[in-house]
């Protein structure tokens, strides 16, 4: 089986400061790890995604991830917030065997606020 | 990158009416589809995966005869929604599998009156 837990439903940060936006997965198997920005009633947008090669995994728009396997973790975070970035965040992984093959399981998701 | 075409992005229909929502994969061929709904506030919820050429495969607690999904070529996949009630007004996203990763349709509201 596998889980994924984001730690804040809502984060809130000012235009140019740092992002952190808070991961953590379960999987019996070697995950794919995904992180997705949704605009409102959009379709999702693929920012990074890890699977099983570099650990730090730069994305666009200046996002990036690092794949911390001792923690369970897959935090996103921006160095310089815009305006731009407001929208809801979400944290994805899929396995790579067993029934689960190939489902993703999403994160409840983070809504991202940026304020002037 | 791959793209996947969903149509419509809205729509409103009456109570006990049919509705179907299509994905198309535009320049690669789409074995996989998964399709998804969210509710307001809410995560995706995977309804179903569907292979082409085969039967869809349910998650538990979804009504199979109520959403009937086919996936007829590597290019298309449906989804419709049977006799339609409000409590099924959602947004509903496609996904395929291409490569390592997934591509995403870009959603369809569904209201039911």
């Amino acid at each position: 089986a596998q889980s994924v837990t984001q730690l804040d439903s809502h984060v809130s940060v000012s235009e140019g400061t740092p992002v952190l936006l808070r991961c953590n997965y379960s999987s019996s198997y070697s995950p794919s790890l995904f992180w997705y920005v949704q605009h409102p009633n959009k379709g999702l947008q693929l920012l990074l995604k890890y699977t099983s090669a570099a650990t730090l995994v730069k994305g666009i728009n200046g996002f990036e991830a690092e794949f911390k396997k001792s923690e369970t973790s897959f935090h996103l975070t921006k160095p310089s917030a815009h305006m731009s970035d407001a929208a809801e965040y979400f944290c994805v992984v899929s396995v790579g065997g067993g029934t689960s093959y190939g489902k993703l399981t999403f994160g409840q998701g983070t809504i991202l606020t940026v304020h002037p | 990158g791959a793209v996947v075409s969903q149509h419509p992005s809205w729509v409103i229909c009456k109570s006990g009416t049919s509705v179907k929502i299509e994905c198309r994969s535009l320049d690669f061929q789409a074995t996989t589809m998964f399709w998804y709904r969210q509710f307001p506030k809410q995560s995706l919820m995977l309804m179903a995966t569907s292979n082409e050429g085969s039967k869809a495969t349910y998650e538990q607690g979804v009504e199979k005869d109520k959403f009937l999904i086919n996936h007829a070529s590597l290019t298309l996949s449906t989804l419709t929604v049977t006799s339609a009630h409000p409590e099924d007004s959602s947004f509903y996203i496609c996904s395929a599998r291409e490569g390592i990763g997934y591509t995403f349709g870009s959603g369809t509201r569904l209201t039911v009156v």
